[in-house]
Formats: structure tokens, sequence, C-alpha cells
């Protein structure tokens, strides 16, 4: 059965940057259009973006748009999101999604 | 991209049976056959449990059923187990970006 391994959370002051990864084990990336959800803890799932299958074509929620940007590599097996001019409201709980499988989340906390 | 509607809160009986709501638009729900619905138990990632609005995935018992009429899909759950009281969310594709519900919180009696 296949996994996805989510990484790269953390605490960072508004304003910063964080790259967050989602590895994917047991399972080909590559044939699915992958996802990016976020959730406060208490609060309900709220999607911010996604990449089709070959990383040419991405969307992404009007609250994130223009300052995250999401990517793959398909020789990796590995999602990507590049989240820069972090703010508060963006703190929560980031889970990458595809194919029918979710990761376990990585948390993070924009805090000063 | 406005969310989805579903109730806040729903319950049944241990083996009886209930049925959770999901309304959206002509733009996401009623245009796409891609309804999913997630349960999630506290402290946990969400698992699929129904995809393009009635299939189940392998594992997940036959007791999930989706449907979807017009711009509202619905998740009926048989049989109601202890291990069933969760939070349930349905989703969408809306033509491009994807949308979620609120969520359900679903208590077993």
């Amino acid at each position: 059965e296949g996994q996805l391994v989510e990484s790269g959370g953390g605490l960072v002051q508004p304003g910063g940057s964080l790259r967050l990864s989602c590895a994917a084990s047991g399972f080909t990336l590559s044939s699915h259009w992958m996802h990016w959800v976020r959730q406060v803890p208490g609060k309900g799932l709220v999607w911010v973006s996604r990449v089709n299958n070959d990383g040419s074509s991405t969307v992404y929620a009007d609250s994130v748009k223009g300052r995250f940007t999401i990517s793959r590599d398909n020789a990796k097996n590995t999602v990507y999101l590049q989240m820069n001019s972090l703010r508060a409201e963006d703190t929560a709980v980031y889970y990458c999604a595809g194919g029918g499988t979710w990761g376990q989340g990585t948390l993070v906390t924009v805090s000063s | 991209q406005s969310a989805l509607t579903q109730p806040p809160s729903a319950s049944g009986s241990l083996g009886q049976s209930v049925t959770l709501s999901c309304t959206g638009t002509s733009s996401d729900v009623g245009g796409y056959n891609y309804v999913y619905w997630y349960q999630q138990h506290p402290g946990k990632a969400p698992r699929v449990i129904i995809y393009d609005v009635t299939k189940r995935p392998s594992g997940v018992p036959d007791r999930f059923s989706g449907s979807k009429s017009g711009n509202t899909a619905s998740l009926t759950v048989s049989g109601l187990q202890a291990e069933d009281e969760a939070d349930y969310y349905c989703s969408s594709y809306a033509g491009g970006n994807e949308v979620f519900g609120g969520g359900t919180k679903l208590t077993v009696l």
C-alpha cells in the first residue's frame, strides 16, 4: 500500500518562507494529480493547491495565490509546496494527497 | 471558491443508518462526478471512503455508500458502528480547483 510522508513544517516568523516536501513510497506519484490541503487544528479541511501529473498545470486557492508555489519531481517521487510571505492565518497542519492517499500532515506555525 | 455546505452535526444509534448531505452548486457538485467523502478521527489524517460520487476504495466497508442528486451529494452509513463516530468531509472538483465542505461530526449513540 502506498504512503505519503510530509516534512518541512515548523515555526516561522510572519513574512518568512518554508518549503514542504511530500515523499511517496509504494506509490507512483506520476500517475496522479497531487494536492495540498490544510487544516487549522479543530477546524475543517481547506484545499490549497494542486498540480497535474507532469507539473505543467498548477492551481491555487485565492488565499495563497501569488505566495505559494506547488511543484513536483516525479523522478524523486516527491511533491513540494514553497510557501513565501507567510501570515499568521497560514498556521495549520498541511497534508499532501493524491490518488486516494493522504499523508500524516506536517504542522506549520507562523508566529513571532 | 465557496465551501460546500454540510450540516455541522448528525447522530444515529448503533445499527441504524444515517445520511449526511453535501450541497454545492452547478459549478462543483452538480457539474462533475468527482465528489469525494473523507472520514477523519481525532488526531488522524483524513481517509478517503468514497470517490467519484459512488465508488469505494478497497478496504472500505460496503456500509458506506455515496450518491448525488443535482447539486447535493450524500453519504449513507448503514449499520452504524461505534468506530464510525468521526468527522466526515466532502469535496468536489470545481473546474480547476477543489472545494471542501465544512464537515459533519457524526455521533453514534
